[in-house]
């Protein structure tokens, strides 16, 4: 049972252009929700994060977008660039849990 | 400025052989993680540690113990290896219990032939 889907394995996009990745979740208990970065034989990398009574959260090129009705986040990059090629995870945060559980990811190209 | 240290970075294990994975950080943290990544899976949480002294189970804590020996470090152990447990672990930490953002090593590469 997958509490936290991102139904997308790969996206492709092109430099310079938005990127946005998507994140579903089943629990409605989940009230912290965040987004971490992972290159290549390296440890996933905290990136940008959201509390359930927010909808919106912004650091530099990268936004997130809390839609709790349809228990839904997205990450917005832009501009999109070559560096921001890597696997992306969303994860998420039950209320008084110590447990965070992440989804599955998702490969993000940028092309050039 | 080390973070979260992982040792060791790579093991090849024979079926029913047993290790101890370590791991330790710096930054004085109370929560401690481990989990494992495997192709198409993402990151599965196998046990976690919210204070020295506390541990509890995550999703897929078959087959696995954990010790936490102080508040710096945080071993994973195989006591009996199976082919079903090659994945790359990845301990993590951080300052708090909850909603707060994880610090991770860069893993263990583990081969259970």
């Amino acid at each position: 049972d997958q509490q936290v889907k991102q139904n997308s394995p790969s996206l492709s996009v092109q430099e310079g252009r938005i990127s946005i990745l998507n994140c579903d979740y089943t629990n409605s208990m989940f009230d912290y929700f965040l987004w971490y970065k992972k290159y290549p034989a390296e440890g996933p990398t905290f990136l940008i994060s959201i509390s359930s009574i927010k909808d919106k959260n912004e650091d530099g090129r990268f936004t997130v977008f809390l839609n709790k009705s349809a228990k839904h986040l997205s990450l917005h990059i832009v501009p999109s660039q070559p560096g921001d090629s890597a696997v992306y995870f969303c994860a998420a945060s039950p209320l008084g849990d110590d447990k965070i559980i992440f989804g599955k990811g998702t490969r993000l190209h940028i092309l050039p | 400025n080390a973070g979260v240290t992982q040792t060791p970075k790579f093991q090849v294990l024979k079926t029913g052989q047993s290790m101890t994975l370590q791991c330790a950080q710096d930054m004085n943290h109370n929560s401690m993680y481990w989990y494992r990544q495997d192709p198409g899976m993402g990151l599965r949480l196998i046990y976690y540690s919210a204070s020295e002294g506390t541990t509890d189970k995550g999703e897929v804590p078959n087959g696995y113990n954990v010790s936490r020996l102080n508040k710096r470090e945080f071993s994973l152990r195989l006591e009996s290896a199976a082919p079903s447990q090659t994945s790359v672990y990845f301990c993590a930490s951080s300052e708090t219990r909850t909603n707060e953002k994880l610090f991770f090593g860069s893993g263990t590469q583990l081969s259970v032939l």
